[in-house]
């Protein structure tokens, strides 16, 4: 049973650009969440996804940033006009029953923004 | 808001010893989890260990434990017999529990452990 994929695992993108980070959950996991690490700090919520729905966006900047997880397919999180503060690694977590349900982590993209 | 705080930066400890790493919370909520999370070079996050708020049992993995105390709002984590893939940054986590608020973690700052030969 693989675990929660990440792709890329890596991605540089310059200034003003977009980048498009990929999530496919564990096989089963219908509930999806995205974190954020920045350099020498813990991970810091972004986002929680269901099939098709956003759950709870509170962690989420205001502009740029969005986030879905359709019927079929990966959960993507795009960054619209990077800036150079985007740079960080970002995590995915699934889990199956949602509540309660432990989290599988992903390895993470490590964005750089040039 | 909950805050999350590790107060030691580094650690280290020798091979085969045991090491406590230090995490204290604040919350206003009386019922929630508690985490303890591995990331190793390879960046994964690893779940250590998972402790309830509710149940006064401290919680264990193998060579891993807990010391939750609710009053205190503390929640250190001891490893025996260190090995040396034990070395990573551990974070503390919390969550509140209910609802949706279960995978919405919030991480402390993190501890780098080292364990020597």
């Amino acid at each position: 049973n693989a675990g929660v994929m990440q792709n890329p695992r890596h991605l540089v993108r310059r200034r003003g650009q977009e980048a498009r980070l990929r999530c496919s959950p564990m096989k089963g996991h219908s509930h999806v969440y995205w974190y954020r690490q920045l350099p020498e700090e813990g991970l810091k919520f972004m986002v929680y996804l269901q099939k098709e729905n956003i759950i709870d966006e509170s962690g989420m900047p205001k502009e740029r940033f969005s986030a879905e997880f359709p019927k079929e397919g990966p959960s993507i999180l795009r960054i619209q006009q990077v800036v150079r503060g985007d740079s960080a690694a970002y995590f995915c977590a699934s889990s199956d029953r949602g509540p309660y349900s432990p989290l599988h982590f992903g390895n993470g993209t490590r964005l750089t923004v040039t | 808001a909950q805050t999350v705080t590790q107060s030691q930066p580094e650690m280290s400890v020798q091979e085969a010893e045991t090491v406590t790493l230090s995490c204290t919370y604040d919350t206003s909520e009386s019922n929630y989890y508690l985490f303890w999370y591995k990331q190793p070079p390879s960046r994964q996050m690893i779940l250590v260990i998972r402790q309830e708020a509710y149940k006064q049992q401290n919680a264990t993995e193998n060579r891993f434990s807990v010391n939750f105390q609710k009053a205190a709002k503390s929640f250190s984590l001891k490893i025996s017999d260190s090995q040396l893939g034990d070395t990573a940054m551990y974070f503390c986590a919390f969550s509140q529990a209910g609802g949706t608020s279960y995978g919405k973690l919030t991480f402390g700052q993190g501890t780098i452990l080292t364990v020597h030969p």
